[in-house]
């Protein structure tokens, strides 16, 4: 079946830097990919909707300059936190649709992100 | 706006026993889909079952079927014959709106499942 895949699986930086996690689709193309938050014992919350070839669509309270999301080929879209600060450190997840369906979402299996 | 209630933040279950894990929820679409997502504390989600909301039969998937009652809103996951790795975090999920490789989920708070041997 579809596979979506995430890297790194976690990662720990230093306050100030930044830090790109990337979101592969491996046997599918992928127009859209959704990126999601979760911190602990929380629900995941979606933060944007990653769009091919154009700009990617933010939630209401995600800050677009500290969370860039790049979708430039059908099957990579990344996302990079600028200038992390401690309260950045969360469970970043992926995911897309199985192409022509929408009655199963694949998730990326996401991103423990520690900013020290 | 759409939204997904999940009621119960913790149960325990005795293994072999079934158990009903709970979720409301609230859109004014016509065409919806609901899911269910286990999450275990690795963190991957699992995709457990699908219902579509133009769908008159309760999906079932193996141990896993889904309680779908339309007129309530309310998409109930229940497992049968619980077994030790069932322990795990329980999402309910909405796609808003009719089907589009842009349409979201959303999700709600999730119900910790844990199995007693």
């Amino acid at each position: 079946g579809a596979v979506v895949s995430q890297h790194p699986s976690w990662v720990i930086c230093k306050s100030g830097t930044s830090v790109k996690i990337e979101c592969r689709s491996l046997d599918f193309q992928a127009t859209t990919m959704f990126w999601y938050r979760q911190f602990p014992k929380q629900s995941l919350m979606l933060m944007a909707t990653s769009n091919e070839g154009s700009k990617a669509t933010y939630e209401q309270g995600v800050e677009k300059d500290k969370f860039l999301i790049n979708h430039a080929s059908l099957t990579l879209s990344t996302l990079t936190v600028t200038s992390a600060h401690p309260e950045d450190s969360s469970f970043y997840i992926c995911s897309a649709w199985a192409r022509g369906t929408n009655t199963e979402a694949f998730f990326g299996q996401g991103t423990r992100l520690t900013v020290v | 706006a759409q939204k997904i209630t999940q009621t119960q933040p913790g149960m325990f279950v005795q293994e072999k026993e079934a158990v009903t894990l709970d979720c409301t929820y609230d859109t004014s679409d016509q065409s919806y889909g609901l899911f269910w997502y286990k999450q275990p504390s690795s963190g991957e989600m699992i995709f457990l079952i699908y219902q579509g909301s133009y769908d008159e039969q309760n999906a079932t998937e193996g141990r896993y079927s889904l309680n779908f009652q339309k007129a309530r809103k309310s998409a109930n996951l229940v497992i049968s014959a619980s077994q030790l790795g069932d322990s795990a975090m329980y999402f309910c999920a909405m796609r808003e709106g009719r089907r589009s490789s842009a349409s979201k989920i959303i999700f709600g708070s999730g119900t910790r499942l844990s199995i007693r041997p």
